[in-house]
């Protein structure tokens, strides 16, 4: 069983405030990623870490930043938000070791920005 | 070049009934793996089955298989005796090893909605 945890599950917020979202995975998993994700799109990575004091831009330019201090816990903060931000977050984990294993997912941020 | 492609982003198929969701894949690697994810509306991603490529048989999980033609470079996703529950988003992802540092790519998704 995956154990990856998203907080908050549903935010709406202003515009220009900082927003952190967690994730934090245990099971030790080395690599984690951030999706961003529109209503029935695909999903856009936009950050990925290797392990810890390791952070990686993905495909799709984003504001937001990330850090990786420490290998269960790999938060995205958006600075000053806007309602272009307004989307899905996806945090997932995998393990490098093992090719045959899955991604593993939090449950999503759904993120509106006023 | 995609990666993953799926070409059906909706498809409809009535309740018991089989339906197949199409994936090709874009590697020169040979070693790689091929997964789909079940997305409901609620958000989010649900690991359904997976595909080596040095695996000899397609993969089964339940109500799912995986019809994997390498030569062709398919992976498509059957899902048997179609329930309401199954009415959500479908991913087919390709994970590299050897080439990419262990990246995952997806497809732009195929909406099943299952008619009663």
């Amino acid at each position: 069983e995956a154990d990856i945890y998203q907080t908050p599950r549903y935010l709406v917020i202003g515009t220009g405030k900082k927003i952190t979202l967690e994730c934090s995975q245990t099971m030790g998993h080395d690599k984690m990623y951030w999706y961003q994700q529109d209503p029935g799109m695909e999903l856009h990575l936009i950050h990925y870490s290797y392990g810890v004091n390791s952070t990686e831009k993905g495909d799709l330019s984003s504001e937001s930043t990330v850090s990786r201090i420490r290998t269960e816990h790999f938060p995205l903060t958006l600075e000053s938000a806007r309602p272009s931000h307004t989307s899905q977050y996806l945090c997932a984990s995998s393990d490098p070791t093992d090719s045959n294993q899955p991604q593993h997912f939090g449950d999503g941020t759904r993120l509106s920005i006023l | 070049a995609q990666k993953i492609t799926q070409t059906q982003p909706g498809m409809f198929v009535q309740e018991k009934e089989a339906v197949t969701l199409d994936c090709t894949y874009d590697t020169s690697d040979p070693s790689y793996g091929l997964f789909w994810y079940k997305q409901p509306s609620s958000g989010e991603m649900i690991f359904l089955i997976y595909q080596g490529s040095y695996d000899q048989q397609n993969a089964t999980e339940g109500r799912y298989s995986l019809n994997f033609q390498k030569a062709r470079k398919s992976a498509n996703l059957v899902i048997s005796a179609s329930q309401l529950g199954d009415s959500a988003m479908y991913f087919c992802a390709m994970r590299e090893v050897p080439k990419t540092g262990n990246q995952f790519y997806f497809g732009t998704g195929t909406s099943l909605t299952v008619i009663p």
